[in-house]
């Protein structure tokens, strides 16, 4: 059985400081989904990541995977009162299906 | 609109009554899948479909779930003899398996069983 492990669970920080959450997993990830949701509503993709020490960057988001695709992180500079939200990360994990498992998230709050 | 539409939005209802939620996915995506995500948690996986087959179900499912998907478009989730137990958000996505597979989320069906 898969499973993910994200921390923190929390994060309440102020507008201008960074951050980063992590995502660990016991298997090896086929691929790699981070999501932002925001209350009453559906996850929205932020990026895949599907390559061992991939980095993707996605304006103040960077998205790193680890060599031996176990691992991810998200950092975000500068936040922003506008990226409080769940943010979720989820993996597949081989076979044909494409079914996600999913982190229990990380939900942040930007104080102005 | 051409993303991923959920029917209704909110429901609520007493126990031991049948509610049955619709997801519309995206035109020409041949999976679909359904997540059940409660409060403070990430989604669960409950079931898929790759056009009007369902081939794989979760544990999560019991005997009072049942999905349908009958034309491999739109699909239909439905709880029997609702529990209290059962009150979570519902999520529907779809996908189109490329080189890679995304998975596009719908806004959910909230439900409240009373």
């Amino acid at each position: 059985t898969q499973l993910l492990e994200q921390s923190p669970q929390f994060l309440s920080i102020q507008e201008g400081e960074n951050l980063t959450v992590y995502c660990n997993s016991s298997s090896v990830f086929s691929s790699l989904q981070w999501y932002r949701q925001e209350p009453g509503e559906g996850p929205v993709l932020l990026v895949t990541v599907v390559t061992g020490g991939e980095v993707k960057k996605l304006k103040r988001l960077t998205f790193q995977f680890g060599d031996a695709r176990k691992d991810s992180s998200l950092h975000i500079t500068a936040a922003q009162p506008g990226d409080t939200g769940l943010y979720l990360c989820a993996g597949t994990f081989g076979g044909n299906t494409g079914k996600l498992i999913f982190g229990q998230g990380t939900t942040l709050q930007v104080k102005p | 609109d051409t993303g991923v539409s959920q029917d209704p939005r909110h429901k609520i209802t007493k126990r031991g009554q049948n509610v049955t939620f619709r997801c519309d996915p995206i035109s020409e995506h041949n999976r679909l899948y359904w997540y059940r995500q409660t409060l403070g948690q990430g989604p669960e996986f409950l079931t898929y479909f790759q056009n009007e087959a369902q081939l794989e179900k979760s544990r999560l499912l019991s005997d009072r779930f049942s999905a349908e998907r009958p034309k491999g478009s739109f699909s239909t989730l439905e709880i029997q003899r609702t529990e209290q137990g059962d009150s979570a958000m519902y999520l529907c996505a779809s996908s189109i398996v490329v080189v890679q597979e995304t998975q596009y989320f719908g806004p959910g069906t909230r439900l409240l069983v009373l």
